[in-house]
Parts: C-alpha cells; structure tokens; sequence
C-alpha cells in the first residue's frame, strides 16, 4: 500500500461550484498534511498544512483531516477558473520528508 | 524575500552527457531539498541538506547523482552520464530546521535528455 493515496483525475466542476479534493494515507504515526497547488511547468505552491486533525480555513480554501479513517480533505469554496491546476496532497514522514499524492488535475469550467 | 530559484530552467542534453542544476534558497532557510517529477507523478524526494551536510539521499539517487550545498547556501545537483530515464522536472524546496512541513518549491529545471 502507498503511503499517500490520491486519484489522479480529471475533475470538471463548474464555476462557482464547491470542490473537493480528498487523499488517504497509510500511517496513523503521520502528523503534518499540506496541500500544494501546482500549474502547469511550474513548481509547487504551498497553500496549507494541517496538524493533527481537524480544520484549516485560509480564504476559500479549507483542509480537514480525519485521522480516524486517515483521510484528508481540500475544499475550495466559489471556484474559479484560476483554480484550475493540480492540487498535491502530502504528508510529512517522521524523518521529517514530504511525501507526496499524484496529484489531482482540477478544471474550473467557465 | 525572493523565494527559491533554479536555474536553468530547461536543458536538454544528450545522452551520456554531464549535467548540474543550481539552485539558491530562500535566504534564511537552512534546510534544502531536492526532488525529481515526472508526469502525472507527484515530487520524490532525492536528498536534502542542513547547511553544509547532506542528511539523507533517496534510493532514486543512483551513483550516477551527486548533490552538493559547499557553504550552506546555495545548492547543485550533477548527473552524470545522463539517460533518457532521467528526463523529468528537478525541483528544489528550502525550509526552516523544524519546519520541514513548511517546504517553499522553486520553479524547477526541465530536463531532457535525447
């Protein structure tokens, strides 16, 4: 089993809409869960990260995590075509390495 | 603050050629990191230095990879006797000591090899 689980995409939401983009993992040891946005040929861009569980709320984004089922979640509220990009979810191992999803490629449709 | 840079930004080589990327971090950060991406992949983690020391090297990183941070600054990454297998995104990440969920990327350098 991998350590961070994320499907792959394609999502197609319409603008306006809530998104939700959601990832397991394998290791309840696991602490720290960030989310990184990534455009095309770019690097990542960090949006948040999460300790332990519970919720995170910057702007239209909002990250929760539920350690008990090992799942973390990534809402954006009022979406926008700039939103569209691939989205990471990731965890920090106890050696302190990010370890990352696929990613999930977003499309915000007009 | 001018963030993490990379340079190049792109490279293409031939194969069996020898190729070193640069990157320079955030200024305060002491902790820097290498990745490699591929598509449709997320990042993999290479190696990562706290100042000088280089900490930990991945598996990914073959005999062929050597990484190299000399004053604690900025960093290099050199493949040597490049293959097609290698081409991908190398990109570099810089954090605080305790901080490392806290990693800020750079752009990458897209490397390919023919």
């Amino acid at each position: 089993q991998k350590e961070v689980e994320q499907d792959p995409g394609p999502l197609s939401v319409p603008e306006g809409a809530i998104v939700s983009l959601n990832c397991t993992y394998s290791n309840s040891a696991f602490q720290y869960f960030m989310w990184y946005r990534q455009y095309s040929r770019k690097g990542p861009e960090l949006l948040m990260y999460t300790y332990s569980s519970g919720n995170k709320e910057d702007g239209r984004f909002t990250a929760q995590v539920d350690k008990s089922s090992k799942y973390i979640s990534l809402f954006i509220r009022d979406s926008q075509p700039s939103d569209s990009a691939t989205y990471l979810c990731a965890i920090l191992n106890r050696d302190d390495k990010i370890i990352f999803g696929k990613g999930t490629r977003l499309h915000i449709l007009p | 603050d001018t963030g993490v840079s990379q340079d190049p930004r792109h490279k293409i080589t031939k194969r069996g050629q020898n190729v070193t990327f640069r990157c320079d971090p955030i200024s305060e950060h002491n902790r820097l990191y290498w990745y490699r991406q591929t598509l449709g992949q997320g990042p993999e983690f290479l190696t990562y230095f706290q100042n000088e020391a280089q900490l930990e090297k991945s598996r990914l990183l073959s005999d062929r990879f050597s990484a190299e941070r000399p004053k604690g600054s900025f960093s290099t990454l050199e493949i040597q006797r490049t293959e097609q297998g290698d081409s991908a995104m190398y990109l570099c990440a810089s954090s605080l000591v305790g901080a490392a969920y806290e990693q800020y990327f750079g752009p990458g350098t897209r490397l390919t090899v023919t």
